[in-house]
């Protein structure tokens, strides 16, 4: 089965921080995502990367940032943390050819800024 | 632009019966239907997908249905269990598209 491990359940932080969320899958997929996932908003994507060191915005990028340095390896960053970026982060992969297609997810960030 | 969107955003059912959540889609290109599971404290998982080449496809206690005339989606569980309480998720693509785009959900509960 395909492993997608994000390193922190929960995490708390302060206004202005600059937070690292990491992901790390086991499968060697090409294709990496960062969602947000809010109340009544669903999913909603802000970055992928579908090689390493490529990257693609997604629909909401604003106030995030991504690296891909390795293939198994995909990370979140945010820059200076607003308490608006309070939210549950989904990282999921799939494999090459398929960015629009199946994803596998791991169990999630829920970050809150305060 | 385009949406994905659920019809309820709660349903309650009784053990045993049957499931049915809806979803509709404005995207008249959408040529790849998937619906996932959201376990509480868990990440979703994948329950069944469908191409717009098909009106129909079943998996274990599971069945998608899509119709395009009217840009409708629907899953149905057979025999819903307790353990099918969750949040569901409806999503869509086409080849236009990079990513999923996905409904904002549909909670599940199965009354004992």
């Amino acid at each position: 089965d395909v492993k997608v491990t994000q390193s922190s359940r929960y995490l708390v932080k302060r206004t202005g921080e600059k937070v690292f969320l990491e992901c790390v899958q086991d499968m060697d997929h090409e294709n990496m995502f960062w969602y947000r996932q809010d109340p009544g908003l669903g999913l909603r994507l802000i970055y992928f990367s579908y090689d390493v060191k490529m990257k693609e915005k997604g629909d909401i990028p604003e106030g995030y940032s991504v690296s891909r340095e390795k293939k198994e390896r995909f990370s979140l960053i945010l820059e200076s943390a607003s308490t608006n970026q309070t939210s549950m982060y989904l990282c999921a992969s799939s494999p090459w050819g398929s960015t629009n297609e199946k994803l596998f997810f791991g169990s999630g960030t829920q970050l809150s800024v305060l | 632009g385009e949406s994905v969107g659920l019809h309820l955003p709660t349903l309650s059912v009784q053990e045993g019966d049957n499931s049915i959540i809806n979803c509709a889609y404005s995207n008249s290109a959408s040529d790849y239907f998937i619906w996932y599971k959201q376990e509480s404290g868990k990440g979703p998982q994948f329950i069944i997908d469908i191409r717009s080449n098909m009106d129909k496809r079943q998996g274990q206690r599971v069945t998608v249905l899509l119709n395009k005339t009217v840009k409708h989606l629907s899953l149905q569980i057979a025999a819903t269990q307790p353990g099918d309480s969750a949040v569901y998720f409806c999503a869509e693509s086409d080849t236009g598209r990079r990513a999923l785009t996905f409904g904002s959900g549909t909670r599940l509960q199965v009354q004992p």
